[in-house]
């Protein structure tokens, strides 16, 4: 079965720093789709970035990017120059293509300080 | 105009009770979602519909019942609620179930005191 994993529960970034956070899955499938969504207070669920395993590029938006290594299973999304708005519960996600859920990672809460 | 909206967005109820929530999709789209998101803010699906039909059933009580008067239109009914369904709960769509990018709706905060 798959799983996705995110051992990061809090993480902290200046304002105007860089962050990365990790993801890991678990998937025997060789096509599929990893995400990353972000929860700000407002419980709304944004999708920030969205990557194809058949894609060796990594995806890119704006000041949102990842990592992303298929032989290892990781999924990093590096969010650079953070703002205060950037503070947010963001999952990490894969999509099952058999129904097309999503199965979610735990979460990671990142604060940014001022 | 919201993309997927959900009614009510709070719903506090005693145990026992009878509840639904109602969702809707202005995006033409085919499939729709019911996810659970627990008080460790763990994100779960429930449901999945595909035209009116179920295409995914996660393992839920029977107690909750999704409903889709039509292919806009996804319902969850929930019947004699208890404590532990106390979470917040959205409803999403896509274009298809194959489809890459799914819109969420503001979700619906149940507490069951």
């Amino acid at each position: 079965a798959q799983t996705v994993t995110q051992s990061q529960p809090e993480m902290s970034v200046q304002e105007a720093e860089t962050v990365t956070l990790s993801c890991t899955y678990d998937t025997s499938e060789s096509d599929y789709y990893l995400f990353w969504y972000k929860q700000p207070p407002s419980r709304q669920m944004i999708l920030v970035i969205r990557q194809e395993a058949y894609k060796q590029q990594n995806a890119t938006e704006n000041r949102f990017s990842v990592n992303f290594q298929k032989a290892a299973k990781s999924f990093s999304l590096k969010i650079s120059d953070s703002q205060l708005g950037d503070a947010a519960m963001y999952f990490c996600a894969y999509l099952y293509n058999q129904g097309g859920k999503l199965i979610f990672g735990q979460g990671t809460e990142l604060s940014v300080k001022p | 105009d919201t993309a997927v909206s959900q009614t009510p967005k709070y719903l506090v109820t005693q145990m026992g009770n009878d509840k639904s929530i109602k969702c809707e999709q202005n995006l033409g789209h085919d499939t729709m979602y019911w996810y659970k998101q627990d008080s460790k803010k763990f994100l779960k699906i429930m449901f999945s519909y595909n035209n009116k039909e179920l295409i995914i059933n996660e393992t839920v009580p029977n107690r909750f019942s999704p409903k889709s008067p039509d292919k806009a239109h996804l319902n969850l009914h929930i019947n004699s609620l208890e404590l532990g369904d106390s979470a917040v709960y959205f409803c999403a769509s896509s274009q298809d179930s194959t489809n890459t990018e799914a819109f969420f709706g503001q979700g619906t905060r149940l507490t069951v005191v």
